[in-house]
């Protein structure tokens, strides 16, 4: 295991609360991403991370932002949960193997009522 | 920009062989191949690099045809533990960590 966790593993939440996803790892990786996962669409990436408070948006940014202040934690922010925001959030890491391959942690399935 | 995976899904019955292709219409610089069982996350596979070269899984090959912009991904003589479902991912820039996934292939391995 790449020592990848993420919290909660399941939530359920109402439309236009705040939620804040977390993602902790304690390999010490420099790329940390945080994707979201629907049937149909495979993994869209959401932000990632080249480093500490380094950040950029990936194809699916709109209603999401994150901060990276420890290398080991990367923290997805949902401002106001909608309901098209229900989906299962993988967030992953890389950086240290040969070829920059992603290890993924156990997800968080997020239901926004 | 998004790779296109071929088929959507298939079923095979055990000892059979697959092949999972990748597409895309841009050009590929590497091809990262994933596997996620249900309610898992996915788990690295193997990678193709510009040139042919292959790391990765021992069990599964694969090839990489950069001028046809696409990747093959070959199981042979399938076991129960291959059902899942396949994702390649793609850098959209050479060199790019962040990669852009395909919307994957469910493969079903029955005995």
């Amino acid at each position: 295991d790449a020592g990848i966790t993420q919290s909660p593993r399941h939530k359920v939440t109402e439309t236009g609360t705040p939620v804040t996803l977390r993602c902790h790892q304690t390999e010490n990786h420099r790329y940390m991403y945080w994707y979201r996962q629907d049937p149909g669409h495979g993994l869209r990436l959401i932000h990632y991370s080249y480093g500490v408070k380094d950040t950029d948006k990936g194809e699916v940014s709109d209603g999401y932002s994150v901060s990276r202040s420890k290398t080991e934690d990367f923290l997805l922010t949902l401002e106001s949960a909608t309901s098209s925001q229900t989906s299962v959030y993988f967030c992953a890491i890389s950086g240290k193997g040969l070829f920059y391959e992603q290890y993924f942690g156990p997800g968080t399935r997020l239901t926004v009522t | 920009q998004q790779p296109v995976q071929s088929p959507q899904a298939v079923i095979l019955r055990e000892g059979e062989d697959a092949v999972i292709n990748c597409s895309s219409s841009k050009a590929l610089y590497s091809v990262h191949w994933y596997r996620q069982k249900h309610g898992e996350a996915p788990v690295f596979l193997m990678i193709l690099l510009k040139g042919g070269e292959q790391k990765g899984h021992e069990k599964i090959s694969a090839s990489f045809n950069e001028k046809k912009q696409q990747s093959s991904l070959y199981l042979t003589a399938s076991q129960l533990s291959y059902s899942g479902t396949y994702f390649c991912g793609t850098p959209l820039i050479q060199g790019a960590q962040k990669l852009v996934f395909g919307q994957g292939t469910r493969l079903t391995i029955n005995p």
